[in-house]
């Protein structure tokens, strides 16, 4: 079946230092995809979707690309910040459901 | 900005026992979801809800496991004897009807603990 893996965490990094979370799928046909992200205390949100194959899905300086010769949707933002700091998940859709991976949690030191 | 509200933020109980898990879904929405995530696990769909009926459920929603909009306005998940298996995250969620899986808006989850 359909599935989503993602690198396991914790990522500890410093404040304005570039970030890449990697993100490989499974599935048959072309789903979309997506990264949430989970802020401590909150629930789960949309970052950024992708589509279709290329297509580049942005917000808040996170980008991720869709490829669909690798089958990835990584994750990446130049500079982050102490506030970035919290689980981000990768995820597709099938149907009427959303596969998520396992998340990954992001550390940033001042 | 309108918010998916889960109660309670963390529950405990004991193995054997029933919880009933609540969620306030957006006013407007029709479309009801629960799904879980066990610590260190991915996060994984339980169930769908729409127009009083389950519209599909995944093979970890068994017979220990009911949903329920009783109200009109809640939407709760029902684990009638927990086991200490089922001590994960659970988050609520909610659409429009004519919108996609991206416009899902989850709650801040239930963390529930069985001991």
């Amino acid at each position: 079946g359909d599935s989503v893996t993602q690198m396991e965490g914790p990522v500890t990094l410093s404040e304005e230092a570039f970030l890449t979370i990697n993100c490989t799928y499974t599935a048959t046909g072309y789903p979309s995809l997506f990264w949430y992200v989970q802020y401590p205390g909150e629930g789960l949100q949309l970052l950024l979707k992708a589509t279709k194959a290329d297509d580049k899905g942005s917000n808040k300086g996170f980008e991720a690309t869709y490829r669909k010769e690798t089958t990835s949707f990584h994750l990446e933002k130049g500079s982050v910040q102490v506030s970035d700091s919290a689980v981000y998940f990768c995820a597709l859709n099938r149907d009427d459901k959303i596969i998520f991976g396992k998340g990954t949690r992001l550390h940033i030191l001042p | 900005e309108p918010e998916v509200t889960q109660t309670p933020s963390h529950q405990v109980t004991q193995m054997g026992q029933e919880v009933i898990l609540r969620c306030v879904p957006i006013s407007n929405h029709l479309y009801f979801y629960w799904y879980r995530q066990i610590l260190g696990q991915k996060v994984e769909f339980l169930v769908s809800f729409y127009n009083n009926e389950i519209s599909e459920k995944s093979e970890i929603f068994d017979d220990q496991f009911s949903v329920e909009r009783p109200d009109g306005s809640n939407f709760t998940l029902k684990i009638r004897s927990t086991k200490l298996e089922d001590s994960a995250m659970y988050f609520c969620a909610s659409r429009n009807p004519g919108t996609g899986t991206e416009k899902l808006l989850f709650g801040s989850g239930t963390q529930l603990s069985v001991l």
